[in-house]
């Protein structure tokens, strides 16, 4: 159990419609990334949040959105659904720890840990 | 980020070493090398990273060329459950995304 929570584990809906997926990241981290896992594009980086700005953005769709809350929770918005969106999302977070001084300021090791995902099929 | 090469596919016997092995020529001063692995219908599992020095944790261990530009993940005894895709990632430190190539798909023979 990596401690990244996915919901719904799975979704099945129709073309043209919207669906929201939910991540809870591992307690403390403050970062979230969200994935696209599909059979001929493999693992696809769409955006990162980091304590709900967005950080950095990968090849995500503009019918897609993402948010990251006060409560560090991030949800994937995708709307106007077509056939080649069915994929698996995944959801992730990074360890954030602090330095060994103890001055409290927060480093990123680089290790990110996974949920378990989201199986989107679009009919 | 920098790109890797790894091979398509490995083979493995159960209980046998197997060495994965990864080939990063562009590696820059500042990248860590990354492995994750994906087991069948489950998300990506961090393995292992390391920067200049070789590593050993309780999964595997990760052997770095003296240049850098290779690097190999060792499981020292493979197991049915190591079946999985082994991604071998570049990436800067901070937070940053991991950015995933198609990795090495391990089969392991009982």
């Amino acid at each position: 159990d990596s401690g990244v929570t996915q919901t719904p584990k799975h979704l099945i809906t129709a073309t043209g419609q919207r669906v929201t997926l939910r991540c809870s990241p591992r307690s403390g981290d403050l970062s979230v990334y969200w994935y696209q896992q599909s059979l001929d594009q493999g693992l696809q980086f769409l955006i990162q949040y980091y304590n709900g700005e967005e950080r950095a953005k990968g090849n995500i769709l503009e019918r897609f959105s993402a948010q990251q809350f006060p409560d560090l929770h991030s949800e994937l918005n995708l709307s106007s659904l077509e056939l080649g969106d069915s994929a698996l999302y995944f959801c992730a977070s990074s360890v954030v720890a602090p330095k060994p001084t103890g001055t409290g300021i927060y480093r990123n090791t680089g290790e990110l840990f996974f949920g378990e995902g989201s199986r989107l099929t679009v009919l | 980020d920098a790109k890797t090469t790894q091979p398509n596919s490995m083979e493995s016997n159960e209980e046998e070493p197997v060495h994965l092995p990864c080939n990063h020529s562009t590696i820059s001063g500042t990248d860590y090398i990354h492995w994750y692995r994906q087991l069948p219908s489950q998300g990506p599992e961090y393995v292992i990273h390391g920067l200049t020095s070789n590593v050993n944790n309780r999964m595997a261990s990760l052997a770095i060329a003296e240049d850098r530009k290779s690097s190999t993940l060792i499981l020292h005894r493979a197991t049915l459950r190591d079946a999985a895709v082994y991604y071998c990632i570049l990436k800067t430190s901070g937070n940053t995304p991991l950015v995933f190539g198609k990795g090495t798909r391990l089969s392991v023979i009982a």
